[in-house]
């Protein structure tokens, strides 16, 4: 069975503490993603990333950063975070580039206070 | 101009009716589309994909017009458990393979 795991489902940090969001699939997937989700305002897109190694910036990048040293697992930093980055934030993988049905973790629910 | 607009929501329709939902979409190179499914404090999953000669799974059907830059989602038959929100995503090769998301339409089947 197909999974993407997210290490947190509920978080609460204080402005400007740095977060770490863990992402790790077992499906062997090229493409990983980072979507925030807030009312209204759909999923957006922060980062991906198609490779090892390899990111790019999505519409929203502001304020985040990824690292993807293995293929299996996606990492969002927020470098200090801040109030309005509290969001639900989702990871997803998928195996190509286009034709191909994206994978989501559970999402994590991080509140910043 | 957002790159995937939905019909605003939310849509309150009984059991049993037809109801449809629609999307357009900016950018012309898109390649792949699909209608994804996403209940309540879930994620988002994988509703079907949707082909330049429609396609059918049941009581959906999903229509796609390219020249118009267009799709559909079509439910027929609706039953309570539809109720969710329904994600209109569009995949492009010339951006990277990146999905990019609908807003999303709420739909609630009553009784």
């Amino acid at each position: 069975d197909v999974k993407v795991t997210q290490s947190s489902r509920y978080l609460v940090k204080r402005t400007g503490e740095k977060v770490f969001l863990e992402c790790v699939q077992d499906m062997d997937h090229e493409n990983m993603f980072w979507y925030r989700q807030d009312p209204g305002l759909g999923l957006r897109l922060i980062y991906f990333s198609y490779d090892v190694k390899m990111k790019e910036k999505g519409d929203i990048p502001e304020g985040y950063s990824v690292s993807r040293e293995k293929k299996e697992r996606f990492s969002l930093i927020l470098e200090s975070a801040s109030t309005n980055q509290t969001s639900m934030y989702l990871c997803a993988s998928s195996p190509g580039m286009v034709n191909t049905e994206a994978f989501f973790g559970q999402g994590t629910r991080l509140t910043v206070v | 101009r957002k790159e995937v607009e939905q019909d605003p929501g939310p849509f309150n329709v009984p059991e049993g009716a037809t109801v449809a939902f629609n999307c357009t979409y900016s950018n012309s190179a898109s390649q792949s589309f699909f209608w994804y499914r996403q209940d309540c404090r879930k994620e988002p999953k994988l509703l079907m994909s949707v082909y330049s000669s429609g396609n059918e799974d049941g009581r959906f059907t999903a229509q796609l017009n390219r020249a118009s830059q267009y799709i559909s989602l079509l439910i027929r038959d609706s039953k309570l458990s539809d109720s969710a929100t329904y994600l209109c995503v569009v995949n492009s090769y010339n951006q990277g393979g990146k999905l990019i998301f609908g807003q999303g339409t709420e739909l609630s089947v009553k009784p």
